[in-house]
C-alpha cells in the first residue's frame, strides 16, 4: 500500500523566506503528484499538479518538482508571504488518491 | 480549474437525527466523486468512493449503513449520515475528478458537522 510523508509536520519562517516543503512516497507507480492548500476549516485548493513524465511545474512563487525513482516531490515557496500560512498537503495518485499528513506553514510578518 | 461545491458548509443537529450533505461540480461531470473525513489537525481519510449510477466502494472500518452515499447523476453525489451521534462530529470534504488525463483531483469546501 502506498505511504506518503511529509516533513517537516510543521514550519515557522520569517516573510521573505523562501522555502522547501518534502512529500515523499513509497511506491513510484504513481500516475501523478499533486500539491493542495488548505486553510483552516475550508476545503482544499489544488496547487500544482505533476504529471508522472513531468520533473517540474511552476505556478508564480511556487514550483514543485519530482523525482519518481527516489519517490521525492518538493514544493518550494519563494519570497514567503504571510497570506502563505496554511497546511500544505501532497497526493500520490495510484489506483487511489493517497494524501500525506500535510505540512503546517506559519509566515511571520 | 473546476469547481466543487458542498452544501451545507456548517450544519449542526441532535443526536438520533440524520444529516445530508451534497457534493456538486458544477463545470464539469464527474463519474467518481470521494469522500473523506478529517479530525482536526490530521489529514483527509477518504471514507468511499462514490460512482454515478452505481454502488459506492467503502472503506474499510466506515460503516456503509451509517454513511449512505448517493451518486445519481454526474454533477451530484450526496453523503447522509444516518442516526448522527457527537462522535460523528467532524469536518467532510468531497473531491471529483472530471476524469482527464492529468487524473487533477478538485475539492468542495467541506462541510462542518456537529452533532449534539
Amino acid at each position: 500500500k502506498q505511504e506518503v510523508t511529509q516533513i517537516p509536520a510543521a514550519l515557522s519562517v520569517p516573510e521573505g523566506e523562501n522555502l522547501v516543503l518534502n512529500c515523499s512516497f513509497t511506491d513510484s507507480a504513481i500516475y501523478n503528484l499533486q500539491w493542495f492548500r488548505q486553510d483552516p476549516g475550508k476545503g482544499l485548493t489544488s496547487l500544482l499538479l505533476i504529471q508522472s513524465s513531468q520533473r517540474e511545474q511552476t505556478s508564480g512563487r511556487l514550483n514543485a518538482s519530482l523525482d519518481k525513482s527516489s519517490g521525492r516531490s518538493t514544493l518550494y515557496i519563494a519570497a514567503s508571504q504571510p497570506g502563505d500560512s496554511a497546511t500544505y498537503l501532497c497526493a500520490a495518485t495510484g489506483n487511489q488518491f493517497y494524501f500525506g499528513t500535510g505540512t503546517s506553514l506559519t509566515v511571520i510578518p | 480549474g473546476a469547481v466543487v461545491s458542498q452544501h451545507p458548509s456548517w450544519v449542526i443537529c441532535k443526536s438520533g437525527t440524520s444529516v445530508k450533505i451534497e457534493c456538486r461540480s458544477l463545470d464539469f461531470q464527474a463519474t467518481t466523486m470521494f469522500w473523506y473525513r478529517q479530525f482536526p489537525k490530521q489529514s483527509l481519510m477518504l471514507m468511499a468512493t462514490s460512482n454515478e449510477g452505481s454502488k459506492a466502494t467503502y472503506e474499510q472500518g466506515v460503516e456503509k449503513d451509517k454513511f449512505l452515499i448517493n451518486h445519481a447523476s454526474l454533477t451530484l453525489s450526496t453523503l447522509t449520515v444516518t442516526s448522527a451521534h457527537p462522535e460523528d462530529s467532524s469536518f467532510y470534504i468531497c473531491s471529483a475528478t472530471p476524469g482527464t488525463d492529468t487524473g487533477e483531483l478538485f475539492f468542495g469546501e467541506g462541510s462542518r458537522l456537529t452533532v449534539l
